[in-house]
C-alpha cells in the first residue's frame, strides 16, 4: 500500500522557523495535507495543497511540494509555544470518481523552547 | 469548514461490553469516515460510513466488530463491540464535503478494562 514517512521529533526555539518534513510513494496523491493535533485533542486541518501546485502561503504557514521527489514540508514561521504539537502530514490519491481516503504519517511531534 | 462534535468525548468500559459513539456535523456533507488513533500512533482508517447503505471497511475491520449506522447527511455511529484492552484507542469521526478538505471530530477516547 502508500506509504507516508516523516521524522517523529523536531526541536525549535521560540522564535525561530519551524520546519517539517515528509515523504509519500503514491505517485497519484491528488491532495497533500497538514493536519495539526494538540494534546488530548482531535486533528485540526491546517492547510492542504493540490498536487499541481509547487507552493502555498497561509500567513506563517508555508508548504512546499516537490512532487518529482515526492516531498513535502510545513515551514513554520516565528514558531510559539503555541504551536508545540504533533504535526501529521496525509495524502489523498486517486483512485476513483470517489476517492476520499488520506493515507496519514506517523506524526512529528514539534517542542517549542521558550 | 465542517464543524464536527462527538459524543463521549471519553468513556471507560469493561471488558466484553459494547459503546456507540455518536458523530454529528453541523452541515450535510458527502462522506463520513470512523478512524482508529492507538496511543502514540497515526491514523488507520476503519470503515466509510455510506448514508443510506452498508459502510465500507477497509482491511482488518469487519462489521460484526464494529457496526456503523448513517441514517442521514449529518450523522453517523459507530460501535465498538465485545471490547477488549486492544480496543482501547482514539476513536476519530472524518467529514468531507468536496474532495479537497477533510475535517476530524475531537476524538473519544477509550479505555477498556
Amino acid at each position: 500500500g502508500e506509504d507516508v514517512e516523516q521524522s517523529l521529533f523536531l526541536s525549535v526555539r521560540e522564535g525561530d522557523s519551524s520546519v517539517i518534513n515528509c515523504t509519500y510513494t503514491d505517485s497519484s496523491s491528488t491532495y497533500l495535507y497538514w493536519y495539526k493535533q494538540e494534546p488530548g485533542a482531535g486533528l485540526q486541518l491546517l492547510t492542504y495543497i493540490f498536487s499541481n501546485m509547487d507552493m502555498k502561503q497561509d500567513q506563517r504557514l508555508t508548504v512546499l511540494l516537490n512532487k518529482k521527489d515526492k516531498h513535502l514540508s510545513l515551514r513554520i514561521a516565528d514558531t510559539q509555544t503555541g504551536d508545540s504539537a504533533i504535526y501529521f502530514c496525509a495524502e489523498k490519491g486517486d483512485s476513483g470518481a470517489g476517492s476520499y481516503q488520506l493515507t496519514f504519517g506517523k506524526g512529528t511531534k514539534l517542542s517549542v523552547i521558550p | 469548514s465542517a464543524v464536527i462534535s462527538q459524543k463521549p468525548s471519553r468513556d471507560i468500559c469493561q471488558r466484553g461490553t459494547s459503546l456507540t459513539i455518536q458523530c454529528q456535523v453541523d452541515s450535510q456533507v458527502t462522506m463520513m469516515f470512523w478512524y482508529r488513533q492507538q496511543p502514540g500512533q497515526s491514523l488507520t482508517l476503519i470503515a466509510t460510513a455510506n448514508q443510506g447503505s452498508e459502510a465500507t471497511y477497509e482491511s482488518g475491520f469487519v462489521i460484526d466488530k464494529f457496526p456503523i449506522s448513517r441514517p442521514n447527511l449529518t450523522f453517523s455511529t459507530l460501535t465498538v463491540s465485545n471490547m477488549s484492552p486492544e480496543d482501547s484507542s482514539i476513536y476519530l469521526c472524518s467529514a468531507a464535503g468536496s474532495k479537497a478538505e477533510q475535517y476530524f471530530g475531537p476524538g473519544t477516547r477509550l479505555t477498556v478494562t
